[in-house]
């Protein structure tokens, strides 16, 4: 069966500091994979999204980037924090070429002070 | 990127049948209509999808009026583990909008 992990849980940072959240997914291949910020009580926006490695979309200008250097890993980046990149990360895979049901991590909460 | 509303908040007693509506007026021939929940701090979990022909599962049923406009999905007994934010969305939707805060009373 397929299963996704993210890490960390939970994380605080300073403002300024660099950020990298990693998410894998188990027993697919070639997975669509996608990042999601949800700020408190508000719903999920895309923030990348690839089709492959290498493939990364850029869905919301920001000071975050994405990187999927194999084909079940996506990482989440920055250079520098800002105190608005606060909020619950989600990182989720859809089967490629189907109906686009998502599966989602548990997420990684961030703080940054 | 067709959009989707949905009411803000619902109680629904336990054990009872919970609805949930949603609009989808400007959804295209060829999108699903998705459904996941939320429950507090983790992350969405899939619940069910269509495209025109009412939809049934282990966890719920969904029902797409003819024109495709808006879907109902429907909890036909609800428990307090279903107290949720339920989402409603369309294929390439790029964003989850804020839901329905599904609260299940005892």
């Amino acid at each position: 069966s397929q299963t996704i992990h993210q890490w960390p849980a939970t994380l605080v940072q300073p403002v300024g500091s660099p950020l990298s959240l990693e998410c894998t997914v188990e027993g697919t291949s070639n997975p669509n994979l996608y990042w999601y910020r949800q700020a408190a009580g508000r719903g999920l926006q895309l923030l990348f999204y690839s089709v492959g490695i290498g493939q990364i979309s850029s869905e919301v200008p920001q000071n975050l980037s994405a990187s999927r250097p194999q084909d079940r890993q996506f990482i989440l980046s920055s250079k520098k924090l800002l105190l608005s990149d606060s909020g619950f990360y989600l990182c989720a895979w859809s089967v490629p070429g189907g109906t686009d049901t998502q599966y989602f991590g548990p997420g990684t909460r961030l703080t940054v002070l | 990127d067709a959009k989707t509303t949905q009411p803000t908040s619902m109680d629904c007693a336990e054990g009872r049948a919970a609805n949930l509506p949603c609009n989808h007026s400007t959804i295209s021939g060829n999108e699903y209509v998705y459904w996941y929940r939320q429950i507090h701090s983790q992350g969405p979990q899939y619940i069910i999808h269509g495209l025109k022909n009412n939809e049934t599962n282990e966890m719920a049923s969904l029902i797409i009026t003819e024109d495709r406009k808006s879907s109902t999905l429907i909890l036909p007994h609800a428990t307090l583990r279903d107290t949720a934010v339920y989402y409603c969305i369309v294929r390439r939707q790029l964003t989850f909008g804020s839901g329905t805060q599904l609260t299940v009373l005892p």
